[in-house]
């Protein structure tokens, strides 16, 4: 098993570009959660599947942000436009078992 | 609103002794704890939970507590190692609420040989 795979691992971006984070899922794992991690808040759960259905995206920051999972395999998370506060790191993790969070590797996300 | 707190970002500790990593919490619906440790360029993984029917649990270097009344956890890491350097992030979860955690801002832990 690969675990969680998430890509790019870094991106560097200009204001005001879209940007497309990926993110594999464990094969079987029925949860999928987007979390940003930053110095001053720590990880913060953006959103969440069950199933790939979403749901609850009460932590997305703004419109700006939005999440897709088209299958049980694939999600990604979108900003557009992107901004310099949307630097962080962005990982994605995926459950079967409850609490039985498996996290991805992250991507790091520079704005400039 | 951060309803899980980690209210020191880091922590050096000599090899061999016991480190402390606590976390507070206000929201009283927890009642499941978690313990995640990254290393740089990776994920969390887990390392050691705790249910708010226990006040203990224990895995072989680490202990976690739990005192429900003060709304309070910790993590004892005994003896330490150089490897156990990493950030430590507390993560907290109420029943019904479909494994949603709620994790700290994490606390850095630095094992000097």
């Amino acid at each position: 098993d690969a675990g969680v795979i998430q890509s790019p691992r870094h991106e560097v971006t200009e204001m005001g570009q879209e940007v497309t984070l990926r993110c594999k899922p464990i094969s079987g794992h029925d949860y999928l959660f987007w979390y940003r991690q930053t110095m001053m808040r720590g990880l913060e759960l953006l959103i969440y599947f069950n199933n790939n259905v979403p749901i609850d995206d009460s932590g997305m920051p703004e419109d700006r942000f939005s999440a897709k999972m088209p299958n049980a395999s694939f999600s990604t998370l979108k900003i557009q436009p992107s901004e310099p506060r949307d630097s962080a790191v962005y990982f994605c993790a995926s459950s079967q078992q409850i609490y039985g969070y498996t996290f991805g590797s992250g991507t790091r996300l520079t704005v400039v | 609103d951060q309803q899980v707190k980690q209210n020191s970002p880091s922590l050096s500790v000599q090899e061999g002794r016991i480190s402390i990593l606590n976390c507070d919490y206000t929201n009283s619906m927890f009642d499941y704890f978690l313990w995640y440790k990254k290393y740089p360029a990776e994920g969390p993984t887990f390392l050691i939970s705790i249910s708010s029917i226990k006040d203990k649990n224990e895995d072989g270097r680490f202990t976690v507590f739990l005192n429900k009344s003060a709304k309070h956890l910790s993590l004892h890491i005994v003896p330490s190692q150089p490897g156990d350097s990493a950030v430590y992030f507390c993560a907290a979860s109420r029943s019904g609420s479909a494994r949603q955690l709620t994790f700290g801002s994490g606390t850095q832990l630095t094992v000097l040989p």
